[in-house]
């Protein structure tokens, strides 16, 4: 089963524009992790955040976390063609067996 | 350093059929798991090896699917008796120590059973 949700399940933008993609998952977590998938094959890690953090930034990325919300964010600044693929978040459930559970994911396009 | 690797790529095979999926993780990674994704999904998690160890199986769909690790490196998801539902891209991905530090993910199986 999925335990997050992502949202939109679709986002098309210009290149230069910003993108945020919202997560929302059910149970408390250890961590949050976002990952970036091209073509629907292997995944790339992008940036985790532990419970105990509220933002973390790397690079053009900027994940937010609300633990009471249950709830994260992800912000793409000045995004490229490149940044085209689908994101999605996982979450590293507390008492959840040392695994991710992840959600539904969100398909960027970034447009020249 | 290599990063994980996944054979085959692409596996066709007809109902009924038995399949075998390997996974080579990152070297050093304890920690392994063999997720499943289907078109338009989120990877959904298969069974995860700490070491050796089936530490987590519970994602497992049926008792067609079983998963090897014999010497704490490369590992096997093995599939009996297919079926056309089992059709998916099969991705595997290691860590250091578990879900608490980033995973690795490798390309993929894709598997389509006819």
């Amino acid at each position: 089963s999925q335990q997050g949700e992502e949202d939109p399940q679709a986002l098309s933008i210009q290149e230069g524009e910003n993108a945020t993609m919202n997560c929302s998952y059910k149970t408390s977590i250890n961590n949050l992790q976002w990952y970036r998938q091209n073509s629907g094959r292997g995944l790339v890690h992008l940036i985790l955040i532990r419970s105990n953090e509220r933002e973390k930034h790397s690079g053009r990325l900027r994940v937010t976390l609300d633990t009471s919300k249950k709830s994260s964010s992800l912000l793409i600044t000045a995004s490229r063609a490149a940044d085209t693929a689908s994101y999605f978040c996982a979450t590293d459930l507390a008492g959840g067996g040392n695994k991710l559970t992840f959600g539904t994911g969100t398909q960027l396009k970034v447009e020249l | 350093g290599a990063g994980v690797s996944q054979t085959p790529s692409n596996k066709v095979t007809e109902k009924g059929k038995y399949v075998e999926l390997r996974c080579d993780p990152i070297s050093g990674h304890t920690a392994l798991y063999w997720y499943r994704q289907s078109l338009g999904q989120g990877p959904e998690f298969l069974i995860y090896f700490q070491g050796t160890g089936a530490a987590d199986d519970s994602g497992l769909p049926n008792d067609r699917f079983f998963a090897v690790r014999p010497e704490g490196s490369v590992s096997t998801l093995k599939i009996q008796r297919t079926e056309r539902g089992d059709s998916a891209v099969y991705l595997c991905a290691s860590s250091p120590h578990g879900a608490a530090y980033e995973q690795y993910f490798g390309p993929g199986t894709r598997l389509t059973v006819t």
